[in-house]
């Protein structure tokens, strides 16, 4: 079982609609959660990091938590064409700066 | 404020040789992290420096060892390199062992043929 899955995609969503991208962790210890976003050929910038149950809103971005069911969630609110790219769910162990661990990521393409 | 530097951008190295990457952390942050992100693949860690001293390694074997310096920047080398090898090497800093968010430095593109 990998440690963090995603949905590889191609994931489409029309232009001005909410993205929805899910995550799940294997390690129930896991404490700090994190998503990156990735253009192609560049590398990942952290767009939000949650670390307790619940919702947290930055912007038109809001992540989601749920320990007990070892899920994590972004959802991407009047989604834009430059929101296009891959999204990378990272999880790590404490609450510490220790290791990340990622997922493989879901491509998102944004319709015009 | 400057971010997370790396150079070079792009290298090309033949199988068995050794390479070196460099990373100059976010100003104010003192602890470097290095990924090996393969083409569509999540980035995997290799390991971890803080106050000079490797503090946590992911699964990769001895021939990728690590430095950090005292200004805080720190080096990745391979030796006897792998066609395997080639991937996107990250390097991301972060502000000590109570920060938890890391940032990404562009990344170093190694080809091995």
């Amino acid at each position: 079982q990998k440690e963090v899955e995603q949905n590889s995609g191609p994931l489409s969503v029309p232009e001005g609609a909410i993205a929805s991208l899910n995550c799940t962790y294997s390690d129930r210890g896991s404490q700090s959660f994190f998503w990156y976003r990735q253009y192609s050929g560049k590398s990942p910038e952290l767009i939000m990091s949650i670390y307790s149950n619940g919702d947290k809103e930055d912007g038109r971005f809001t992540a989601q938590l749920n320990k007990a069911s070892q899920y994590v969630s972004l959802l991407i609110r009047d989604s834009q064409p430059s929101d296009s790219a891959t999204y990378l769910c990272a999880v790590s162990s404490d609450f510490g700066n220790e290791k990340l661990t990622f997922g493989t990521g879901t491509r998102l393409t944004i319709i015009p | 404020d400057a971010g997370v530097t790396q150079s070079p951008t792009h290298l090309i190295k033949t199988r068995g040789q050794q390479v070196t990457l460099r990373c100059s952390p976010k100003s104010g942050h003192d602890t470097v992290s290095w990924y090996q992100q393969a083409l569509g693949q999540g980035p995997q860690f290799i390991f971890q420096y803080y106050e000079e001293e490797e503090r946590q390694r992911g699964n990769f074997p001895d021939r990728f060892s690590g430095h950090q310096f005292p200004n805080y920047s720190s080096e990745l080398n391979v030796n006897a390199l792998l066609l395997g090898d080639s991937a996107l090497y990250l390097c991301a800093s972060s502000a000590g062992l109570e920060s938890y968010e890391q940032y990404f430095g562009p990344g170093t593109r190694l080809t091995v043929t």
